[in-house]
């Protein structure tokens, strides 16, 4: 499969700590993307990082990708009630057999911040 | 800009019976996509169009599922007969190649539920 796994699958707490989500997947990428999508609503994306980069911050966001590891996480600082929601990674495959475009989604984390 | 429009937002049938949903992309985006999102799952990718040319439909059970995407901009995906396993979020995305990235940009989804 050339989707990303996502770890844990549901993760809970309070509001103010952090939370950090993992992301595994096994075929060469371009690039990594992460999505949240909050209950009933489409996905928004929150941040890509390129196979060439180790690390990016955006916000409250900050990502990191390891390619020897064939890993990424996803950390949300000072996290907010408002932060609640699923959270995708998304791989662009870097084999020339796949589509151009074209994103393999895990099957997401569950993140709740209590208030 | 305006984002991705979708609808209906919500639809309840019968087994055997027909659906449509319609996708209207952020204009100028080439690219559009057609997801299907089962409940606690990441979305799996349907079917891919590029303007009105389809690059990638791998994945779309093309005995009961259609789509088109005619004059490269607003799309329909069809179901025909719609079975009970068909219950699912559909989501579409759209992208510009212009951007130099895979970031996709998502509607907020058609809750497809068969009885």
């Amino acid at each position: 499969s050339q989707q990303g796994e996502e770890d844990p699958q549901a993760l809970s707490i309070q509001e103010g700590e952090n939370a950090t989500m993992n992301c595994s997947y096994k075929t060469s990428i371009n690039n990594l993307q992460w999505y949240r999508q909050n209950s009933g609503r489409g996905l928004v994306h929150l941040i890509l990082i390129r196979s060439n980069e180790r690390e990016k911050h955006s916000g409250r966001l900050r990502v990191t990708l390891d390619t020897s590891k064939k890993s990424s996480s996803l950390l949300i600082t000072a996290s907010r009630a408002a932060d609640t929601a699923s959270y995708f990674c998304a791989t662009a495959p870097a084999d020339r057999g796949s589509t151009l475009g074209r994103l393999y989604f895990g099957r997401g984390t569950q993140l709740t911040v209590w208030p | 800009e305006a984002g991705v429009a979708q609808s209906p937002r919500y639809k309840i049938i019968e087994k055997r019976q027909s659906v449509a949903f319609w996708c209207n992309p952020i204009s100028g985006h080439a690219t559009l996509y057609w997801y299907q999102q089962i409940l606690g799952q990441g979305p799996k990718l349907l079917i891919q169009f590029q303007n009105n040319g389809v690059v990638d439909d791998s994945q779309l059970p093309k005995d009961r599922f259609s789509a088109e995407r005619l004059k490269g901009v607003d799309s329909t995906l069809k179901i025909q007969p719609a079975k009970l396993e068909d219950s699912a979020v559909y989501l579409c995305a759209s992208s510009s190649p212009e951007g130099g990235t895979d970031t996709q940009y998502f509607g907020p989804g058609t809750r497809l539920t068969v009885l």
